[in-house]
């Protein structure tokens, strides 16, 4: 089946540093879409791509999804320690309605 | 956030022992899903619901089943649980289509003995 990985599991960065979080799909991809989750809290949607080769921009975070619909990118510049969450990625294939969800990336930001 | 409410939010239980879990929206969304949570694994699905009395397999299915009889109302019933099944569960809706996001509730912690 549909497997989407993303890389690293863990990273831990000191406030102001930038951080990326990778998405790779064994599959293409229609869209993408990108969900934050606090530590103890539920995922809340962030953004979605559709297009290949989309870039958006909220604020400080960068999303891309890239020319082959198989992987994406979220890169946020000069962290925050309110940016301390897990980062997931979500895609449907196909026509299917199911979202595959991605092993999410787990960010720490100290002061 | 949402109108999507889940019950209970955390429940212990004994192995073998059955367990159902409550979804309640107030949103009048189409789909609504069941997630598991666990460590490396993010989220995967469970079964899902496309209308009143419509339901399908999610990838880890083997052990739970669902039912919808209204719109606002999702459940998921462990018929005898194990402790495998030991995880945060989530419920999700979201509109119709594909490009629509979706939205989680609070999330039940779920611990089986």
């Amino acid at each position: 089946g549909q497997q989407v990985m993303q890389i690293p599991q863990y990273q831990h960065v000191q406030e102001g540093e930038d951080f990326t979080t990778y998405c790779n799909s064994s599959t293409t991809l229609s869209n993408i879409q990108w969900y934050k989750q606090r530590p103890g809290g539920h995922p809340v949607f962030l953004i979605q791509l559709v297009k290949s080769g989309e870039v958006k921009k909220q604020k400080r975070l960068t999303f891309q999804f890239g020319e082959a619909k198989k992987n994406s990118s979220l890169h946020i510049t000069a962290t925050q320690t309110t940016d301390v969450g897990t980062y997931f990625c979500a895609g449907h294939t196909g026509t299917a309605s199911k979202l595959t969800f991605g092993t999410g990336t787990r960010l720490q930001v100290t002061l | 956030d949402a109108g999507i409410t889940q019950s209970p939010r955390h429940k212990v239980t004994e192995t073998g022992t059955p367990v159902t879990l409550r979804c309640h929206q107030t949103e009048n969304h189409r789909y609504m899903y069941w997630y598991r949570q666990d460590p490396g694994h993010g989220l995967r699905l469970i079964h899902y619901s496309y209308g009143v009395k419509d339901t399908d397999k999610g990838e880890v299915s083997d052990g739970y089943s669902v039912s919808r009889s209204k719109t606002e109302d999702f459940l998921l019933t462990l018929e005898s649980a194990t402790s495998s099944q030991t995880s945060v569960y989530f419920c999700a809706i979201s509109e119709l289509g594909q490009l629509q996001p979706q939205h989680f509730g609070d999330g039940t912690r779920l611990s089986i003995l």
